[in-house]
């Protein structure tokens, strides 16, 4: 079963918010919420993560809503660089390590 | 610079042969991770290793073998058992008290 889900696709305007929603309704209290990006053919990028509270660094905020089932991702002003994919993932811990536990991710286009 | 290293960006393998992808860190991590991903996919877990010399299994290792013997290696060989070995293959490290994985930035397989 898929830990997380996310539209296959947005557009966003450049110069726009773009916010990026992801459901983890299966999420328990210890599973942090994590989300990357991947332009073509590289490895996967960090943004951000959080495990309860908004969390907001130079590239992005990290909303989670209260119920921790949803959290939304945003770009405060997205320029072309931003066009790729995006993963929200959950990191489970289990006796034997750490899991990251990849979406199918949403292609963001950013439009001039 | 610290980071994450794979070798190399592309291989090309004849269909029977086994190849060894291989993943370098040094960025002194426990955790290390191995993804295959297909085009249009998500990430899919094939091995991971939390300490040296032990590994676990992840959701797609049947055609896969890896080793940990060093804390800054660990390869990946594709067997011939490996029905589908064409896909584009991530390596990761993770470290609890950084909290972010770093990816390496990929080998592409091709098996013909």
């Amino acid at each position: 079963d898929a830990k997380t889900t996310q539209p296959p696709s947005m557009d966003c305007a450049e110069g726009r918010a773009a916010n990026l929603p992801c459901n983890h309704s299966t999420i328990s209290g210890n599973e942090y919420v994590y989300w990357y990006r991947q332009i073509h053919s590289q490895g996967p990028q960090y943004i951000i993560h959080g495990l309860k509270n908004n969390e907001t660094n130079e590239m992005a905020s990290l909303i989670i809503t209260e119920d921790r089932k949803s959290s939304t991702l945003i770009l405060p002003h997205a320029t072309l660089r931003d066009t790729a994919v995006y993963y929200c993932i959950v990191r489970v811990w289990q006796r034997t390590g750490n899991q990251f536990y990849f979406g199918t991710g949403t292609s963001l286009t950013v439009i001039p | 610079d610290g980071g994450i290293t794979q070798s190399p960006k592309y291989l090309f393998r004849k269909e029977g042969q086994n190849v060894t992808l291989s993943c370098e860190q040094n960025l002194n991590h426990d955790a290390m991770y191995w993804y295959r991903q297909d085009p249009g996919q998500g990430l899919r877990l094939i091995y991971y290793s939390q300490i040296v010399n032990d590994f676990q299994k992840g959701d797609i290792a049947e055609g896969y073998s890896v080793s940990r013997e060093k804390k800054e290696s660990f390869p990946l060989t594709v067997t011939s058992a490996q029905k589908n070995p064409t896909a584009f293959y991530l390596c990761a490290s993770f470290d609890s008290h950084n909290t972010e994985a770093f990816f390496g930035q990929g080998t592409r397989l091709t098996v013909v």
